[in-house]
């Protein structure tokens, strides 16, 4: 099956600092990867969906300033939470798609991140 | 546009039990609709999903979901629930397959002995 790894797994910061939070197709060309926030025992919110090579597309409310989103190859994209500060402390979930026929009806999901902002 | 509510936030059964989470979708298009379980820090994993083909779905671990459109629900059952059944489960719909996924606000099942 399609696999999504999502990497690191947990990572803590001092405010001000950025991190990048990387998403990798292992076994497929992703066209699309999408990035989700949650929040302590809520829902996923979608912060934005990005195509390779091109700008990524945020959702209303999410800063693009703030949130970078690099989609620079089929099999890479990547988060970088610039200037971090512990409201921004949260698990951070990828998901990619593909294009392919028997790929294209179903998301797969990185195990997630969670941020800690200190 | 799309939504997903999640009647129940939180529902406890004994192991053995059948298991029923309920999910009402609202939809200007056809939907595709999806079940996903999510395990405490853990990605998610895909448990069913309707794309217009038979309304009744048949997932992994025993799971299933029947498709109602007259009623515009997705409700999630199982016939016995197992302990490592306990997670968070999240209702989602989208226009298209898997594009712009919108999810519901999660129903934490718990499971005793």
């Amino acid at each position: 099956g399609a696999v999504v790894s999502q990497h690191p797994s947990w990572v803590i910061c001092k405010s001000g600092t950025s991190v990048k939070i990387e998403c990798r197709s292992l076994d497929f060309q992703a066209t699309t990867m999408f990035w989700y926030r949650q929040f302590p025992k809520q829902s996923l919110m979608l912060m934005a969906t990005s195509n390779e090579g091109s700008k990524a597309t945020y959702e209303q409310g999410v800063e693009k300033d703030k949130f970078l989103i690099n989609h620079a190859s089929l099999t890479l994209s990547t988060l970088t939470v610039t200037s971090a500060h512990p409201e921004d402390s949260s698990f951070y979930i990828c998901s990619a798609s593909s294009s392919a026929v028997v790929l294209n009806t179903e998301a797969f999901f990185g195990q997630g991140t969670r941020l800690t902002v200190v | 546009a799309q939504s997903v509510t999640q009647l129940d936030s939180h529902v406890s059964v004994s192991e053995g039990t059948p298991v029923l989470l309920r999910c009402n979708y609202s939809s200007s298009y056809s939907p595709s609709l999806f079940w996903y379980v999510q395990h405490p820090n853990k990605g998610l994993q895909l448990l069913l999903k309707y794309t217009s083909a038979a309304t009744l779905v048949k997932g992994i671990n025993g799971f299933e979901a029947e498709f109602k459109k007259s009623e515009t629900s997705f409700h999630l059952t199982k016939p016995s629930a197992h302990m490592s059944d306990a997670a968070e489960y999240f209702c989602v719909v989208s226009r298209t397959g898997f594009q712009k996924l919108v999810f519901g606000t999660g129903t934490r099942l718990l499971v005793s002995p």
